[in-house]
């Protein structure tokens, strides 16, 4: 158990809605990081979040968006999905922002879209 | 930019052989490598990480990888395998002053008794 929860384990939705994922740190973590995880574009970096603040942006469509609340929690949320937005998302969540910080990941979020 | 490529899609193996994993990476900067499972059903794991010093480095459950810089690569190791390290294996990347990991395609490792 790595200590980052993640909620829902799975989510089955329509073509066209839009849902939230949530995601907790581990307790003291900083930093906040959404991956995605489908079979053709394997896993790709979303978006990091520090202490509230956006830090980076990797291939985060504009239809998702995200956000890291006071209490360090950080919810990802996805709009107008499509079909292709079928993935496992993952949360990661490391002590501080830096390259040579260990990330943990939480058990991800299953996503379907029919 | 950076990218990593792992050459194996999948490397099926006996239990107690030994097994090599390879991963490639591609950078114009410097940079840091890590190796993460995934055991069905999880999330990812950190099996270890070379960020600098000794060029050998070894992680969790009896895992090791070399890193080489003329190469450019980062294989993993591992000397005797069992059925429990039936995963999928990430090899990953991070570049100075940035902390988006940029992962490979994974390799399946399928360990048979």
């Amino acid at each position: 158990d790595s200590g980052v929860t993640q909620t829902p384990k799975h989510l089955i939705t329509a073509t066209g809605q839009r849902v939230t994922l949530r995601c907790s740190p581990r307790s003291g973590d900083l930093s906040v990081y959404w991956y995605q995880q489908s079979l053709d574009q394997g896993l790709q970096f979303l978006i990091q979040y520090y202490n509230g603040e956006e830090r980076a942006k990797g291939n985060i469509l504009e239809r998702f968006s995200a956000q890291q609340f006071p209490d360090l929690h950080s919810e990802l949320n996805l709009s107008s999905l499509e079909l292709g937005d079928s993935a496992l998302y993952f949360c990661a969540s490391s002590v501080d922002s830096g390259e040579t910080n260990e990330q943990y990941f939480g058990p991800g979020t299953r996503l379907t879209v029919t | 930019a950076q990218s990593v490529t792992q050459l194996d899609s999948q490397v099926p193996v006996f239990e107690e052989a030994p097994v090599e994993l390879r991963c490639n990476y591609s950078s114009s900067v410097s940079v840091y490598l890590f190796w993460y499972v995934q055991y069905p059903n999880q999330g990812l794991q950190l099996l270890l990480k070379y960020l600098s010093g000794s060029t050998l480095v070894k992680g969790i459950n009896g895992f090791e990888a070399e890193f080489n810089k003329s190469q450019t690569s980062f294989h993993l190791r591992k000397p005797s395998v069992h059925i429990s390290d039936t995963a999928e294996y990430f090899c990953a990347v991070t570049a100075y002053n940035t902390d988006k990991l940029i992962f490979g395609t994974g390799t399946r490792l399928q360990v048979f008794p």
